[in-house]
């Protein structure tokens, strides 16, 4: 256990509405990410974090925010959800860099109508 | 776009025969490679990670890569019914620590 999670695990919203998935750590590691997951697309990186307040998109962020206040948390929001974002959400962390892998939390599927 | 990717499958095997799975990456580079397994309805777990030419062996698994031809594979020896999944490869550019992920291979062996 990687001391990820993701909160909530599951959530039906409406189109149109701001959506907020979070992703708390507790070993303090430097980088964060959040992923997607489609049938057919396999994971895709949406924002990544290498500190607090320190944040990248990757390469599906449009419609799509993220804040990192503390080194524990990672916040992902959909400013107006949309049927398109309906989908399973991993947040991932990385111990050290390079050379090392990413340990994933348990997920959250999220749907749209 | 770093691209990597795999067949995506269904590859079959019996019980016990050796499971191929094969990926392939765009980015020269990429510095390290990894090997998930994603059960249905789960998060990824890594199996293994390499990041030099060669083989790396762990137990009844093996991964290759080949920087040259920008490929990496997983063997999987006796195959189980247990190892059914989805396999991801992965890799990690070094910009950024970004870990680009393949579509995954579904893997299925038949008791």
């Amino acid at each position: 256990d990687a001391g990820i999670t993701q909160s909530p695990r599951h959530k039906v919203t409406e189109t149109g509405t701001p959506v907020t998935l979070r992703c708390h750590q507790t070993e303090n590691h430097r980088y964060m990410y959040w992923y997607r997951q489609d049938p057919g697309h396999g994971l895709r990186l949406i924002h990544y974090s290498y500190g607090v307040k320190d944040t990248d998109k990757g390469e599906v962020s449009d419609g799509y925010s993220v804040s990192r206040s503390k080194t524990e948390d990672f916040l992902l929001t959909l400013e107006s959800a949309t049927s398109s974002q309906t989908s399973v959400y991993f947040c991932a962390i990385n111990r050290q860099g390079m050379n090392t892998e990413a340990f994933f939390g348990q997920g959250t599927r999220l749907t749209v109508v | 776009q770093k691209e990597v990717e795999q067949n995506s499958g269904p590859l079959s095997v019996p019980e016990g025969a050796i499971a191929s799975l094969n990926c392939t990456y765009s980015d020269r580079g990429s510095q390290s490679f990894f090997w998930y397994r994603q059960y249905s309805g789960k998060s990824p777990e890594l199996i293994m990670f390499i990041y030099s030419n060669g083989d790396k062996e762990d137990g009844r698994f093996t991964a290759q890569l080949n920087k040259a031809s920008q490929y990496v594979s997983l063997l999987i020896r006796d195959s189980q019914p247990s190892d059914s999944a989805t396999y991801l490869c992965a890799v990690n550019s070094g910009t950024g620590n970004q870990f680009y992920f393949g579509t995954g291979t579904s893997l299925t062996v038949i008791p």
